[in-house]
């Protein structure tokens, strides 16, 4: 099975503030890797998808890239509303399409 | 709209069986795969199979192999989540979700089911 991994795996930011998570496969996995937000007893929403696709209805501070095995995910200025834990998840082949194990942004 | 509806939350002892329900609506249930994610108390996402109404193939996660057993009711549109014998370590929240019809990633999420087991 592949494995994901992310860091940090929390952050403390400020609004305003650039923001950039990083996830890594252990093996490559092309452009196969989705971002997705949770907040505290909500279910995960789908960000992006295909490492760079921005998904309807998503601001467009959000932005994702990479490929191979290293990917990043970018917000361009925190707004309170992104508070959160944000997760990636390979897409590649077969199953199990696993989950990196979270990141979570608080406030500075 | 795409919706998911689950089950409500479910308090069980260790042994009992369980079995939940997440019931598609707002598009063609029977030509997307369904998903189930297990996220444990103050633990990430762990993926643990899908499942495809059009014909019931389903694939587990190594990790939950046996452990679970994924199924679906194509006329009701629901797909089902089901243990046999449940164990303390099954507490948790359980997600079923979409996967997008041209990806492996979940497009749309129910609302969860929490699940407590306690003697």
């Amino acid at each position: 099975d592949i494995q994901m991994t992310q860091s940090p795996s929390s952050l403390s930011a400020s609004v305003g503030d650039r923001v950039t998570i990083t996830c890594r496969a252990s093996q490559t996995i092309s452009y196969y890797l989705n971002w997705y937000q949770q907040k505290p007893g909500k279910a995960p929403k789908l960000l992006i998808s295909t490492a760079s696709s921005l998904q309807s209805g998503v601001p467009s501070r959000f932005s994702g890239s990479g490929s191979g095995t290293d990917f990043a995910l970018t917000i361009s200025s925190l707004q309170p509303e992104d508070f959160a834990t944000y997760y990636c998840q390979h897409s590649y082949t077969t199953p199990p399409f696993t989950f990196g194990p979270g990141t979570k942004v608080d406030i500075k | 709209e795409v919706q998911l509806v689950q089950t409500g939350a479910e308090v069980k002892k260790p042994g009992e069986s369980l079995k939940m329900s997440c019931k598609g609506s707002g598009y063609s249930f029977a030509n997307y795969w369904i998903g189930w994610v297990r996220q444990m108390p103050g633990k990430g996402l762990e993926w643990m199979g899908i499942i495809y109404p059009g014909d019931s193939d389903t694939k587990y996660s190594p990790s939950f192999q046996g452990q679970v057993t994924i199924s679906v009711d194509r006329s009701i549109s629901t797909a089902y989540l089901q243990w046999s014998s449940l164990k303390a370590s099954d507490t948790a929240m359980y997600y079923c979700a979409r996967k997008s019809i041209g990806g492996n990633e979940f497009d749309y999420w129910g609302q969860g089911t929490l699940v407590t087991v306690s003697s």
